[in-house]
């Protein structure tokens, strides 16, 4: 069963780069099954995801976010990699890696979760 | 952008009862959605797939149904561990979207 695990400062800067790392066990990240997705939830608030990444570099990004956000994978390493750029405190959240399903044309639903890591953007 | 809305926010049952929350879509999803169940401090979990299908392990108290723009998720007779947070998600389109939520609590 596959099992994934975040890892990252817990605190960064106002207009710093957030950087996490989901480290992927269980499975393979090269596999052409997968994309390999980032989801954050604001304290007290909603789910909103990210970006996705296939292990081929292919990649998704939710357009409210595409111009701060890269996602990038490391197969050699089972990671993928997460940075957000010039932060403030609205992107003060859980972020959580997951894996979706590739059955059509795009990635669908979200079904391996890592427990979430907290990012809080304060000076 | 496919906008996502749950109803109610908030559901209040007793244990035993029948909770049914709801799901719409702004435009056709067809039957691509997802629904998560999260408790505090958790990650969420997902439920149901394709509208309708259980995920591994899910028992068979929560059933998913809808196509298009409205779905339900019924839960027939609640658990105790079944007070939680649940959010549909939409993945018809990118970016994939979630609704904002709807938590059950204990009557």
């Amino acid at each position: 069963q596959l099992q994934l695990q975040e890892s990252g400062p817990g605190l960064v800067k106002p207009s710093e780069t957030l950087s996490l790392t989901c480290t992927v066990s269980g499975g393979s990240i090269s596999s052409s099954s997968y994309f390999w997705g980032w989801i954050r939830q604001p304290p007290g608030k909603g789910l909103e995801w990210i970006g996705s990444i296939y292990y081929s570099g292919n990649t998704y990004y939710n357009p409210s976010l595409e111009s701060r956000v890269s996602i990038s994978v490391d197969t050699s390493k089972t990671q993928f990699s997460l940075k957000l750029s010039s932060v403030t405190a609205a992107d003060t959240a859980v972020y959580f890696c997951a894996t979706q399903p590739m059955v059509g044309t795009i990635p669908d639903y979200f079904d391996y979760w890592g427990q979430g890591t907290l990012v809080t953007v304060s000076s | 952008e496919i906008v996502m809305t749950q109803s109610p926010a908030t559901l209040s049952v007793s244990p035993g009862e029948r909770a049914t929350l709801s799901c719409r879509a702004s435009q056709s999803v067809t039957s691509n959605l997802a629904w998560y169940q999260q408790k505090p401090g958790q990650a969420p979990r997902l439920l149901i797939y394709a509208a309708s299908t259980r995920a591994t392990g899910i028992p068979a108290r929560f059933r998913g149904s809808g196509f298009g723009t409205e779905f339900t998720l019924t839960i027939s007779s609640l658990q105790s561990e079944d007070f939680a947070g649940y959010y549909c998600q939409q993945y018809n389109k990118w970016p994939f979207t979630f609704g904002p939520g709807t938590k059950v609590d204990i009557k």
